[in-house]
Parts: structure tokens; sequence; C-alpha cells
């Protein structure tokens, strides 16, 4: 079945180091790909999206390129900033599969 | 936009009794989820509304589980008989169709249910 992938964290950094979090997929056919973003106590906020092979994906700094040939969609930030702290969730979803199907998450924490 | 809401917020009950959490979505949106997520895990698929009908479900959702949505706006879901295992936090999403059947959804900020 579909899954998704994400690197483990927490990912610890100092503010304004570059931010790389890994997520890969498995799934048929051309699934759309996604990243949500958590703050704490709260839902789940988009971040960005991805509908077919070499779009990318952007948003408040944050970009992610969607990769068919290494089924990938890491999400990359120049700069990270202490209110970027939260919680990043790849996920993709397939025209015909309503549903999102979510990785396990990456915590972020930035530090002054 | 208002976005998609949920009440309650939080919700703390004893094990064996019944809740209903509430999920009012974007207006313009006929596509409802739920989604159940727990400590440290990404949210896990429940259950899809179109409009007011129920068109999957998850194997996750018991018969303990029942979901509505009587006038394909909002929509309710009630756990009967609750074990501390439901202790969750319950997400809702909604959304619409877009280009080429594509689709986003759109989250609320979850109701918090603890189970004592």
């Amino acid at each position: 079945g579909d899954s998704v992938t994400q690197m483990e964290g927490p990912v610890t950094l100092s503010e304004e180091a570059f931010l790389t979090i890994n997520c890969t997929y498995t799934a048929t056919g051309y699934p759309s790909l996604f990243w949500y973003v958590q703050y704490p106590g709260e839902g789940l906020q988009l971040l960005l999206k991805a509908t077919k092979a070499d779009d990318k994906g952007s948003n408040k700094g944050f970009e992610a390129t969607y990769r068919k040939e290494t089924t990938s969609f890491h999400l990359e930030k120049g700069s990270v900033q202490v209110s970027d702290s939260a919680v990043y969730f790849c996920a993709l979803s397939r025209t015909g599969f309503q549903k999102l199907v979510f990785g396990t998450g990456t915590r972020l924490l930035v530090s002054p | 936009d208002t976005g998609v809401s949920q009440d309650p917020r939080h919700k703390i009950t004893k094990r064996g009794q019944n809740v209903t959490f509430r999920c009012d979505p974007i207006s313009e949106h006929n596509r409802l989820y739920w989604y159940r997520q727990t400590l440290g895990q990404g949210p896990e698929f429940l259950t899809y509304f179109q409009n007011e009908a129920q068109l999957e479900k998850s194997r996750l959702l018991s018969d303990r589980f029942s979901a509505e949505r009587p006038k394909g706006s909002f929509s309710t879901l009630e756990i009967q008989r609750t074990e501390q295992g439901d202790s969750a936090m319950y997400l809702c999403a909604s959304s619409s169709l877009e280009g080429r059947g594509e689709e986003t959804q759109y989250f609320g900020p979850g109701t918090r249910l603890l189970v004592l």
C-alpha cells in the first residue's frame, strides 16, 4: 500500500541555519505530495504542495521539489527562525483515493 | 473564509462514557474527512464524506465509532463506550475538487480526547 517515510527527529538547529527534512514515498501512479506543519497544541496547516513530477512547491521560504525518479519530496529552507519550531508532516494522496497518507512527522527545534 | 472549526477543543471523559465531536467545514467544501492522531504519530484516516454520503471507512473505525453529516454541512463523530485506547487528537479536514481531480485538504484545530 501507499506509505510515506520521513527522517526521524528531533532536528535541532541554530537560527539562520539551513534546513533539510527528508521525505520519500511509495505509491502507484502519480500521487500529489504535501508538507503540513503542526504547531504545539494545534491542528495541521498546509505548508506547500506539488501535484506532478518536477513541480516545486514553495511557501514562507520553504520549498520542496517532487522527484519522481527518487520518489522523494524533501523539505528545505535556507535560513530557519525560532518561530519555525514545529512538527512537519509529509503526506501523499492519489487521485481517486481521497485519503491523505502521512509520515510520522519530524520535530524541528530552532534555538536563538 | 473562517476555516474549519471543531468543537470541543478538549474533552476529558471516563472510560465507558459516550462522547460526540462536531466539525464545521469550510462553507463551499463538499468533502469532509476525519482523522485520528496519537502521540508522536502522523494522522490516520478514519472516514470520508462527499456531501451527506459516507463513502469510505477505515478498518480503524470500530463499531463503537459512528460519523454523520446529515445535511452535507457539519459533521459529528460519536464514540460509544470509550476506552483508554481512544485517547487521541481527532482531526477534521475539508476540501473540494480542483482542476484535474486534485484536491487540498484543510484541517481544523482538532479535538483532544483523554479517556480516564
